[in-house]
C-alpha cells in the first residue's frame, strides 16, 4: 500500500519562473493538506482540499499561490513568479475523511530552491 | 486559535541515557490530539507518538513515552535508552478532533552523543 507520494523531491527554479508541486494521496484518501516548512522552522498549514473543492485556504499567501485537487490525478500546488522567499520544503498530507486530521499521513516533501 | 510552543531549540543526550523534550500548547477546545513527529535529515515526517486529550493515561511506544498534563497544557516527550538513530528534529503538534489541519511547534533539534 503506497504512501503519500510527492514529486519532484527537489525542484530548482529561477526567480520569476513557475513551480508546480504534485501530491498523490494514499489509496482511498480523498482529502489533501499542504504545509510549508521554512528553514529552521516548523510546518505551517497552507491549504486543505477535497477532490474538486478547496475547503480551507486560510494559510495560503494571497498572491502567486494556488492549489487544486482535480477529480482525476494528483493535487497540484502552483507558485507563480517565484521569489527567493519561496525557498522551502513543501509537504503534502492526506486523510480518508474530512475531520480526520489525526489520521493524516505525510509525504516525503518537495524541497524548492529559488535561485 | 491553537498555538504550540517548544522552548528548547536544541538538546543533546548521551547514548543510552534518557532525555525529555518539552512542549506546551494553548487551545480553548476540550477535544484534541497531540503528536510528536520526528524529522531526520531526510526530512520525512515520522510519527513518534500520539495522545488523545480525553485519555488520562500517558501514551507509550517502546522507548518513547509522554507526560501529558492537560490542566497545565503540557505534553513532554521522554526518550529512554537514546540511540544514535534518534538524532533528528522533533516537532510537537496539535489538531482538533474535528479540525482541518495540524498546528506545529518550532521544533527541537536533538543530538545524540556516542
Amino acid at each position: 500500500n503506497a504512501g503519500v507520494m510527492q514529486n519532484p523531491r527537489h525542484l530548482v527554479r529561477r526567480r520569476g519562473q513557475e513551480a508546480r508541486l504534485r501530491c498523490s494521496p494514499m489509496k482511498g484518501h480523498s482529502h489533501v493538506y499542504w504545509y510549508r516548512q521554512l528553514p529552521e522552522e516548523g510546518l505551517k498549514f497552507m491549504v486543505y482540499l477535497q477532490k474538486e473543492n478547496i475547503i480551507d485556504e486560510s494559510g495560503m499567501p494571497k498572491e502567486r499561490f494556488s492549489a487544486e485537487f482535480p477529480k482525476e490525478g494528483p493535487s497540484i500546488l502552483r507558485i507563480q513568479q517565484v521569489v527567493r522567499g519561496d525557498s522551502a520544503a513543501y509537504f503534502c498530507a492526506s486523510s480518508r475523511d474530512r475531520g480526520q486530521t489525526y489520521e493524516q499521513y505525510f509525504g516525503p516533501g518537495t524541497r524548492l530552491t529559488v535561485t | 486559535a491553537q498555538t504550540v510552543t517548544q522552548s528548547q531549540p536544541e538538546m543533546s543526550v548521551q547514548e543510552a541515557e534518557t532525555v525529555t523534550l518539552s512542549c506546551t500548547y494553548d487551545t480553548s477546545e476540550s477535544d484534541y490530539y497531540l503528536f510528536w513527529y520526528k524529522q531526520p535529515p531526510s526530512r520525512q515526517m515520522i510519527l513518534v507518538i500520539r495522545q488523545e486529550a480525553y485519555k488520562q493515561q500517558n501514551a507509550t511506544e517502546n522507548r518513547f513515552s509522554v507526560n501529558f498534563q492537560k490542566a497545565a497544557k503540557s505534553f513532554s516527550l521522554k526518550i529512554s535508552d537514546s540511540q544514535l538513530g534518534d538524532a533528528a528534529m522533533y516537532f510537537c503538534a496539535l489538531t482538533l478532533v474535528y479540525g482541518q489541519n495540524f498546528v506545529f511547534g518550532p521544533g527541537t533539534r536533538l543530538s545524540v552523543l556516542p
